[in-house]
């Protein structure tokens, strides 16, 4: 089945820090790609979405890159603020499936 | 607003005392569906709705249940509550997966949900 794997946290950055969260998948056919974040004490918001190789979402100064060839869909975000501080999500869903399916979350704290 | 509301959004309650979380949603959306976030296990799907009258199992059902009677809702049910469905739960709805839309998930502020 379908599976999604982030790079384990917890993670902590500095301020102007640049950010990379490493996800890679596993799936049958041609999925769509997301990033989620989690705002403390909040439900999950949609940070930014691909939905065909070699596409980039993009959104509040984060990037993400669809590669097909490598099966991943890191987040990067070249200088972090104290309110990116939030438990980020990478998921996937493949056309017409029920399901979607996400990774176990990174927890990203900037410090002043 | 476009939103998806939940209630309530914390309970506590006793093993074996029947409850329901409510989940609405205003962006006529044909799919729906309830998630778990445990710590250390992420965010663990429980049943989901492509449409009305239509529902499926997702990964952990066991223990829930959920019925799609209109569109716009979709009732969590624990029929009998036990300490292991201790967890903060979320109720979440997309356009349907058939219509051309990529899937992304709009999602309610959770609810926390324990079970003594």
């Amino acid at each position: 089945g379908d599976s999604v794997t982030q790079m384990e946290g917890p993670v902590t950055l500095s301020e102007e820090a640049f950010l990379t969260i490493n996800c890679t998948y596993t799936a049958t056919g041609y999925p769509s790609l997301f990033w989620y974040v989690q705002y403390p004490g909040e439900g999950l918001q949609l940070l930014l979405k691909a939905t065909k190789a070699d596409d980039k979402g993009s959104n509040k100064g984060f990037e993400a890159t669809y590669r097909k060839e490598t099966t991943s869909f890191h987040l990067e975000k070249g200088s972090v603020q104290v309110s990116d501080s939030a438990v980020y999500f990478c998921a996937l869903k493949n056309t017409n499936a029920g399901k979607s399916t996400f990774g176990d979350g990174t927890t990203l704290t900037v410090k002043p | 607003e476009a939103q998806v509301t939940q209630n309530p959004r914390y309970l506590i309650t006793v093993t074996g005392k029947k409850l329901t979380v409510t989940c609405s949603q205003n962006m006529n959306h044909e799919y729906m569906s309830w998630y778990r976030q445990d710590p250390g296990l992420g965010l663990r799907q429980i049943y989901y709705s492509m449409n009305v009258e239509v529902t499926d199992k997702g990964d952990v059902p066991e223990g829930y249940k959920v019925s799609r009677k209109e569109k716009r809702n979709f009732p969590l049910i624990l029929e009998s509550p036990s300490p292991n469905q201790t967890s903060l739960y979320f109720c979440a709805s997309s356009l349907s997966p058939g219509a051309g839309a990529p899937g992304e998930l709009f999602f309610g502020e959770g609810s926390r949900l324990t079970v003594l």
